[in-house]
C-alpha cells in the first residue's frame, strides 16, 4: 500500500532508550528519512539514508531498517527530545509519502 | 548554507487561489541535484507532500494525486525562487505550507532544508 504507518504516541523515561517505528511497503525499496518537529517550528531532518545523521544531530539518534519497517532509536533520551517525529520515503511511483507522525513524551 | 524564505498571504477566501513564493539562497532552483517541493501540514492530515519541480536538462513537475487538478508549481530562474498556486481552495486547504529542498541519491532521498512555514487560512 502507498502509505507509511506510525504509532500516534510513545513515551520514554528520561535517559532511557526509545524506538519509533514506521511501516510501509515502500520501505522495502527506499530508505526512510526522519524529521523532528517541535511546536511552532519547521521539521528538522535527524536521520537520512537509513542511519546517517546531518551535522549537528546528536549521536544518540540512530536509524535502522528491517523489511518494510524503519526505526528511529533515541539512546538516552533527553528532555529536549520531546517532539513529534515523522518518517518520509519515496513511493513506487517516485512521489513522496509521510507517516502520520509519533508524539514522543519524555517522562 | 541554504535558506528558503517564504512569502504570501495568510488568508484566502473560499474558491479563490492560494499563492505562495519561496526564495532560495545558497543553492539554485536550476540545480541538477536538488528537487524543490511544497509540503503542507494540518492537524487532521499531518505532513502532506503536494508536489515538486526540478531541472535535469529540462524542467519536470510532479504533483500529488489529491491536488493534481488544482496545483501549479513554477520555478523562476531570474529570481531563484519557486511558487505555489492552489486553485479553488476550500477550508480543508487550511494548513501550514512549507517549501523544502529534496536531495540525495537513488533510494536515499531526504528533505534537508525547509522554509519557515506559512499558515494559510481559507475563510470568508
Amino acid at each position: 500500500s502507498s502509505e507509511l504507518t506510525q504509532d500516534p504516541a510513545v513515551s520514554v523515561a528520561l535517559g532511557q532508550t526509545v524506538r519509533i517505528t514506521c511501516q510501509g511497503d515502500s520501505l522495502r525499496s527506499f530508505y526512510a528519512s526522519w524529521y523532528q518537529q517541535k511546536p511552532g517550528q519547521a521539521p528538522l531532518l535527524v536521520i537520512y539514508g537509513g542511519n546517517n545523521r546531518p551535522s549537528g544531530i546528536p549521536d544518540r539518534f540512530s536509524g535502522s531498517r528491517s523489511g518494510t519497517t524503519a526505526s528511529l532509536t533515541i539512546t538516552g533520551a533527553q528532555a529536549e527530545d520531546e517532539a513529534d517525529y515523522c518518517c518520509g520515503s519515496r513511493d513506487s511511483s517516485g512521489l513522496w509519502l509521510f507517516g502520520g507522525g509519533t508524539k514522543l513524551t519524555v517522562l | 548554507q541554504v535558506q528558503l524564505q517564504q512569502s504570501g498571504p495568510g488568508l484566502v477566501k473560499p474558491s479563490q487561489t492560494l499563492s505562495l513564493t519561496c526564495a532560495i539562497s545558497g543553492d539554485s532552483v536550476s540545480s541538477n541535484s536538488a528537487n524543490w517541493n511544497w509540503i503542507r501540514q494540518s492537524p487532521s492530515r499531518g505532513l502532506e507532500w503536494l508536489g515538486r519541480t526540478y531541472y535535469r536538462s529540462k524542467w519536470y513537475k510532479d504533483y500529488a494525486e489529491p491536488v493534481k487538478s488544482r496545483i501549479t508549481i513554477t520555478p523562476d530562474t531570474s529570481k531563484n525562487q519557486l511558487s505555489l498556486q492552489l486553485n479553488s481552495v476550500t477550508p480543508e486547504d487550511t494548513a501550514v505550507y512549507y517549501c523544502a529542498r529534496l536531495i540525495g541519491s537513488p533510494g536515499k532521498y531526504y528533505f534537508d532544508y525547509w522554509g519557515q512555514g506559512t499558515l494559510v487560512t481559507v475563510s470568508s
